[in-house]
Formats: structure tokens, C-alpha cells, sequence
């Protein structure tokens, strides 16, 4: 049973226009949220997390807000770059990571 | 900067054969993990090492095993390869007790086909 979810499989954006990508679970012990960006043939590589203490937690073009009574992720990158084109991962944390299926972000110039 | 290698990028087995998947990080890390990546999946976690010699089943353990003899180094066993492990196989570490809120680095991955 998947215990974090990313129903969106692809999305694409302009360059300069904000992305949002989405996240959900289920498992209400999850204390800590990360996002993780892949690009083909290679790991994936940790971008942002945050843990259940806040609500919103930024790094330049990106912010991941955290809605816990939604059971909700989200990250924003603004302005997206035809660099920032990936597939996107979140996870989720009560010690072992539970990932999402992963979102394919493509940013149009 | 940490770095997490693995021994290939590309391997190509036959079914039934014994496959050994390398990982080796340098940044003294307590934790290590295995997942693999399929399309729609997302990442599984297959096996995970708190210490030198524990391991511990993840979500998918069936037909892996590991090996952790030295702190550096996790190695995933396929007995029996099946061409449903056809996948991407990715290591990964991290530091600290496995609570710390800090986040796992990835090597770049294993692409295996089982034919």
C-alpha cells in the first residue's frame, strides 16, 4: 500500500512561470518531508526538506509547504528554468523513507 | 562533498545466475540502503544497515540478500536473478541514528537486466 502518493505523472511548465509539484500520505507518524530531484541515468539528489514542526520551509527558487491536517506536500520553484526539468520524488519519514512514484517536471523555454 | 559509487552503471545477467550489486560510500556513514526504481513504483526499499553486520528487510526483501563487512561498503546479493529484477538499483547513505533528520545521498544507480 503505497503510503505516499504523487498522482500527477507529468508536468509541464513555461520558463519563468512557477511549478508546483504535489505530494500526499497517509501515515500521520511522518515527521519529516524531503524532496528529491532525478535527472536520467543518474541518483536521485536531495533538494529541500522539511520536518512536522513547520509549515513552509524555502531555499532560493525553492519552497516546500507542508499541510498537516490535509496530509499534504507541495513544493513550488519559482521561477522555474528548463534546468529544474527532472523527475521529482518526495519522501516521507518516521525513520525508514517511504518515496512517492515521482513527477516528471519539464519547463518549456 | 559526500559521494555514494557503485560498482556499474550497466549489467547484464541471465536468469538464475548469482548477481553482486557494490556500494561504496566515503563519508563514514552509519546507514545504508538498497532500493530499486520501477516506472510507476517510485523507490522501494529492499534492504537497509544501521551498523557494520546488521541488516534489516525492507519493504521488498524477497530474493536479495546483503553483506556488510566493513562500514564503507553494502553489497546486494541477487541468489537466483529473475527477470522480474529487472530494474534500476540504487544505493544509498546517511548519517546518523536512523531518527536524525537528516537526508539519504544517492549513488548514480545500477540499470540490471535479467534476460
Amino acid at each position: 500500500d503505497q503510503q505516499v502518493k504523487q498522482n500527477s505523472p507529468s508536468l509541464s511548465v513555461q520558463e519563468g512561470r512557477i511549478s508546483i509539484l504535489n505530494c500526499d500520505y497517509t501515515n500521520s507518524m511522518f515527521d519529516y518531508f524531503l524532496w528529491y530531484k532525478k535527472y536520467p541515468a543518474e541518483g536521485p539528489t536531495f533538494l529541500i526538506s522539511i520536518s512536522s514542526i513547520k509549515d513552509k520551509n524555502e531555499d532560493g527558487r525553492f519552497t516546500v509547504f507542508l499541510n498537516k491536517s490535509a496530509k499534504h506536500l507541495s513544493l513550488h520553484i519559482v521561477p522555474s528554468q528548463p534546468g529544474d526539468s527532472a523527475v521529482y520524488f518526495c519522501a516521507a519519514s518516521a525513520g525508514q523513507f517511504y518515496f512517492g512514484t515521482g513527477t516528471s517536471l519539464t519547463v518549456i523555454p | 562533498d559526500v559521494k555514494v559509487t557503485q560498482s556499474s552503471r550497466y549489467l547484464v545477467k541471465r536468469t538464475g545466475e548469482k548477481v553482486f550489486l557494490e556500494c561504496v560510500q566515503d563519508m563514514d556513514h552509519e546507514n545504508m540502503f538498497w532500493y530499486r526504481q520501477d516506472p510507476g513504483l517510485g523507490l522501494r526499499l529492499i534492504y537497509f544497515s544501521y551498523d557494520v553486520k546488521m541488516k534489516e528487510k525492507g519493504d521488498i526483501p524477497e530474493g536479495y540478500s546483503v553483506s556488510r563487512e566493513k562500514k564503507e561498503r553494502f553489497s546486494l546479493i541477487l541468489e537466483s536473478a529473475s527477470t522480474n529484477q529487472t530494474s534500476m538499483y540504487l544505493c544509498a547513505s546517511k548519517t546518523g541514528v536512523t531518527r536524525t533528520y537528516n537526508e539519504q545521498f544517492f549513488g548514480p544507480g545500477t540499470r540490471l537486466t535479467v534476460l
